[in-house]
């Protein structure tokens, strides 16, 4: 069984911190990998995708990849209270998957 | 604009009762999917279905079920064998480019037996 592993938290971060999201999975075969936002209420939003070790930065949010040890992060800098929110990480097996798997997320408070 | 459509955005459901939760996509995507989200939980994945006319049980499916006519259309039913159905529904379509997996959600049906 595939499996997605997230810290459940809470995070508490002070608002211009950086805030550091975990994701392990365990399909070794995986090809791609996202993390998703989701605010209180509402349905999960894109923020960010990963498919090639390193690091991939888009404004405040930088994503690292490290397959080796089957593990992807978030970074989000200056973190600000709009931020705050439950970050899902999300796994592609590829090979012609449509499917993603995803971790029971990351609830993150930006504290002003 | 493309997108997933849901409806209703709330629903009440007396014990014993079927309900049917729409979901609706204009982007040509073949796989749907139903989610269920209990709170401070992940999704759970109830059914998907990768073309019309054929659908998979994911890892909650019982008291569930599901219907794909059309490649546009996904409607999940949620029967009285379901006991415990209060959730947050959240219903997405896939595809894929070079690989890569793309995943839209709908804005999510909120049922709650009253």
């Amino acid at each position: 069984q595939k499996e997605v592993e997230q810290n459940s938290g809470p995070l508490s971060v002070p608002e211009g911190a950086i805030a550091s999201l975990n994701c392990t999975y365990s399909d070794r075969g995986s090809q791609s990998f996202f993390w998703y936002r989701q605010y209180s209420g509402k349905s999960p939003e894109l923020i960010m995708f990963i498919y090639s070790n390193g690091d991939k930065e888009d404004g405040r949010f930088t994503a690292q990849l490290n397959k080796a040890s089957q593990y992807v992060s978030l970074l989000i800098r200056d973190s600000q209270p709009s931020d705050s929110a439950t970050y899902l990480c999300a796994v592609s097996s590829g090979a012609g998957s449509y499917q993603l798997t995803f971790g029971k997320g990351t609830k993150l408070s930006v504290i002003p | 604009d493309g997108g997933i459509t849901q409806s209703p955005k709330y629903l009440f459901r007396k014990e014993g009762q079927n309900v049917t939760l729409s979901c609706e996509q204009n982007l040509n995507h073949d796989a749907m999917y139903w989610y269920r989200q209990d709170p401070g939980q992940g999704l759970r994945l109830i059914y998907y279905s990768q073309i019309v006319n054929d659908f998979q049980k994911g890892d909650i499916a019982e008291g569930y079920s599901v219907s794909r006519e059309k490649k546009e259309s996904f409607p999940l039913t949620v029967t009285s064998a379901q006991k415990n159905p209060t959730a947050f529904y959240l219903c997405a379509s896939s595809t894929t480019h070079r690989g890569l997996v793309g995943y839209t959600f709908g804005s999510g049906t909120r049922l709650t037996v009253v």
